[in-house]
C-alpha cells in the first residue's frame, strides 16, 4: 500500500499567493523528504526534515512534520510560475541507512495562474 | 559526473522483448537506487545497491526483472520478456556515502519503456 498520501491532488492559485501541501504516511521513519518533478523530467531534492525536528525553512519553503500524526506540510509562500510541478513527500526507512529506498506519495499537481 | 546520466531516453519493446536500461551514478555516490513510475504519480521503487552488492531488492518483480551494478560500468535494469505493464518511466538516483546529503537522492531524467 502506498505509504504516503498528498493532500490535495491538484492544486491551483494565482502567482504571489502561498501553497499549502500536505502529506500523510503510516510507518516510523527516519526521515521525510519533499522532491519537485517538472513535466518529463526527473525528481529535484527540495527539503529534508528528519523525524526528530518539527519545523525546517528553505528559502521560501517551510515543512513541518508531526510524528504523532503521521503528517507533514509543505508550504511555498510568494509562489510563481516556476513552481509549477508535481510535488511529492517521500519517507526512508526507520534504519536511516544511506541505502534505504525512499516511499513515495501520489503528489500534489501545482499550478500557478499568472 | 555531477548529475545522473540514464539512457537510453526512451525505449520501444514488442511484448516479450527484451529490455535493457542504464544509469551512471554520480560520481563518489556509492548508493544507486531504480524506481518505476507508472502514469506520472505513483513511483514504486524497485532496488538498491551499495556499491556493487544488492542492498533491498523488495520491490524487485521476482521473475523478470534483474539489476546489476559493476565496478567501472553503467548500472543496468534489464526485464526480459517485457510486458505492456511494463510501460513506465523508470528513473535511477544515487546519493552519497555520509555526511549531511547522505539520505538525499539525485534522480536522473528517467527511461521512458513503451511496451507495443
Amino acid at each position: 500500500s502506498q505509504q504516503g498520501e498528498e493532500d490535495p491532488q491538484a492544486l491551483s492559485i494565482q502567482e504571489g499567493e502561498n501553497a499549502t501541501m500536505n502529506c500523510s504516511y503510516k510507518t516510523s521513519i527516519n526521515n521525510l523528504q519533499w522532491y519537485r518533478q517538472n513535466s518529463g523530467r526527473g525528481l529535484v531534492h527540495l527539503i529534508l526534515i528528519r523525524s526528530n525536528e518539527r519545523e525546517k525553512h528553505s528559502g521560501r519553503l517551510r515543512v513541518t512534520l508531526d510524528t504523532s500524526k503521521k503528517s507533514s506540510s509543505l508550504l511555498i509562500t510568494a509562489s510563481r510560475a516556476a513552481d509549477t510541478a508535481s510535488y511529492f513527500c517521500a519517507t526512508a526507512a526507520r534504519s536511516g541507512g544511506g541505502a534505504d529506498g525512499l516511499t513515495f506519495g501520489k503528489g500534489t499537481h501545482l499550478i500557478i495562474q499568472p | 559526473g555531477e548529475e545522473v546520466a540514464q539512457t537510453p531516453k526512451h525505449l520501444v519493446r514488442g511484448e516479450g522483448q527484451k529490455a535493457k536500461l542504464y544509469c551512471a551514478p554520480i560520481k563518489g555516490h556509492s548508493y544507486v537506487f531504480w524506481y518505476q513510475q507508472v502514469l506520472k504519480n505513483e513511483f514504486k521503487f524497485l532496488i538498491s545497491f551499495q556499491n556493487e552488492n544488492v542492498f533491498d531488492e523488495t520491490g524487485m518483480p521476482k521473475e523478470r526483472f534483474s539489476a546489476k551494478c559493476l565496478p567501472n560500468s553503467p548500472c543496468s535494469l534489464e526485464i526480459q520478456a517485457t510486458k505492456l505493464e511494463d510501460s513506465a518511466v523508470y528513473f535511477c538516483a544515487s546519493s552519497q556515502p555520509s555526511g549531511r546529503g547522505k539520505n538525499i537522492q539525485y534522480f536522473g531524467a528517467g527511461t521512458r519503456l513503451s511496451v507495443l
